[in-house]
């Protein structure tokens, strides 16, 4: 079993939707969990941080954490043709290090 | 304000040759990361550094080695290149170690023939 598993998509959604990119961990002791966006071509960026179970929410990014379920997700709302990205979960395993999944490829049709 | 900045971009190397991926970052971090990225196979770190003088492997550390120059450098030198090292290299930086908010510098293209 990978320590972090995405389905790697491709995933399409029409403009104005929401898009929704799930993540699942395998260490049920991690307490911290990064979406990044990665454009085709270019460097991982940060979009949304979470540590604690529920939800946060920045603009049209909502991040959930359900650590039960060892579970955490990404929604897109209102989703824009520039959304259109890979994205990327990881989980900070032990003290030190940032363990990412392989990534979801997103695209937002007009 | 340039972040992490990475050199070269691009790199062809021949089987057997060697070459050093450089890093430096200007945001005054304490920690410091190299990954490799393939297609499938998402983001694998090589090697890190929690902070100056210190680093430690990560997951596929075999065939590299780096170098913490000082709080701002860190390089990643590959001694005899295989075909298997072919990959995109991504320096990343971030202000504690525990990976929390990593930002990563524009990446290097290398093709081992």
């Amino acid at each position: 079993q990978k320590e972090v598993e995405q389905n790697s998509g491709p995933l399409s959604v029409p403009e104005g939707a929401i898009a929704s990119l799930n993540c699942t961990y395998s260490d049920r002791g991690s307490q911290s969990f990064f979406w990044y966006r990665q454009y085709s071509g270019k460097s991982p960026e940060l979009i949304m941080f979470i540590y604690s179970n529920g939800d946060k929410e920045d603009g049209r990014f909502t991040a959930q954490l359900n650590k039960a379920s060892q579970y955490v997700s990404l929604l897109i709302r209102d989703s824009q043709p520039s959304d259109s990205a890979t994205y990327l979960c990881a989980v900070i395993q032990g003290a030190q290090k940032l363990v990412f999944g392989q990534g979801t490829r997103l695209t937002i049709n007009p | 304000n340039a972040g992490v900045t990475q050199t070269p971009k691009f790199q062809v190397l021949k089987t057997g040759q060697s070459m050093t991926l450089q890093c430096a970052q200007d945001m005054n971090h304490n920690s410091m990361y190299w990954y490799r990225q393939d297609p499938g196979m998402g983001l694998r770190l090589i090697y890190y550094s929690a902070s100056e003088g210190t680093t430690d492997k990560g997951e596929v550390p075999n065939g590299y080695n780096v170098s913490r120059l000082n709080k701002r450098e860190f390089s990643l030198r590959l001694e005899s290149a295989a075909p298997s090292q072919t990959s995109v290299y991504f320096c990343a930086s971030s202000e504690a170690s525990g990976g929390y908010e990593q930002y990563f510098g524009p990446g290097t293209r290398l093709t081992v023939t």
